[in-house]
């Protein structure tokens, strides 16, 4: 059974911080992870894919996937208020299905 | 704007109804999928549809149908519901290759009474 886990949080900071959000997953034959962000009510947005070992950047974000330990982080630069959400990280498997970590409530407080 | 369009956004229904949720993607896309999705909970997988097949159900109850009736559809019919199956439903879709990222619609929040 694949298994992701991410720090639930809820996780706090100040505007202008870094927020590090971060997700184990179990299956070592994981080839891309995907970052969702989720506001409230809202339905989940594709912010990042990465699919190996390194770093991605994209604006204020930065995706980082360590394989070896099965590591895979989200680094918010600047935080703003608007990005105050719900942050789950997806691991791809077969059968096409994604299996979502249970999700990182983060509050950027101005 | 999303290229994944569900309607209705809400949907308000007693437990005798019949509805249906629709869902259209304009991605060229060839996997489609409905998810359940409750509160301060991640979407839960019912349904995945590859080249308009159905090719995974999890196991979910029979008031639940789902139809593809082309590429870019996918309709989910509802039918004698439960409280409990008040939700955000949520459709996406994706290349229907390995490790692709799925991309979501806006969702249908539904009510049962």
């Amino acid at each position: 059974q694949k298994e992701v886990e991410q720090n639930s949080g809820p996780l706090s900071v100040p505007e202008g911080a870094i927020a590090s959000l971060n997700c184990t997953y179990s299956d070592r034959v994981s080839q891309s992870f995907f970052w969702y962000r989720q506001y409230s009510g809202k339905s989940p947005e594709l912010i990042m894919s990465i699919y190996s070992n390194g770093d991605k950047e994209d604006g204020r974000f930065t995706a980082q996937l360590n394989k070896a330990s099965q590591y895979v982080s989200l680094l918010i630069r600047d935080s703003q208020p608007s990005d105050s959400a719900t942050y789950l990280c997806a691991v791809p498997g077969s059968a096409r299905q994604l299996t979502f970590g249970s999700g990182t409530q983060l509050t950027v407080l101005p | 704007d999303t290229e994944v369009t569900q309607t209705p956004k809400h949907l308000v229904m007693g437990m005798t109804n019949k509805k249906s949720l629709k869902c259209e993607q304009h991605m060229g896309h060839r996997a489609m999928y409905w998810y359940k999705q409750k509160a301060k909970k991640p979407p839960e997988l019912m349904f995945v549809y590859s080249y308009e097949k159905l090719s995974i159900n999890e196991s979910v109850p029979s008031r639940f149908s789902p139809e593809c009736p082309n590429s870019s559809l996918l309709n989910l019919h509802l039918h004698a519901l439960q409280p409990e199956d008040s939700a955000l439903y949520l459709c996406a879709s994706s290349q229907d290759r390995d490790f692709q990222p799925q991309h979501f619609g806006d969702g249908t929040r539904l009510s049962i009474l």
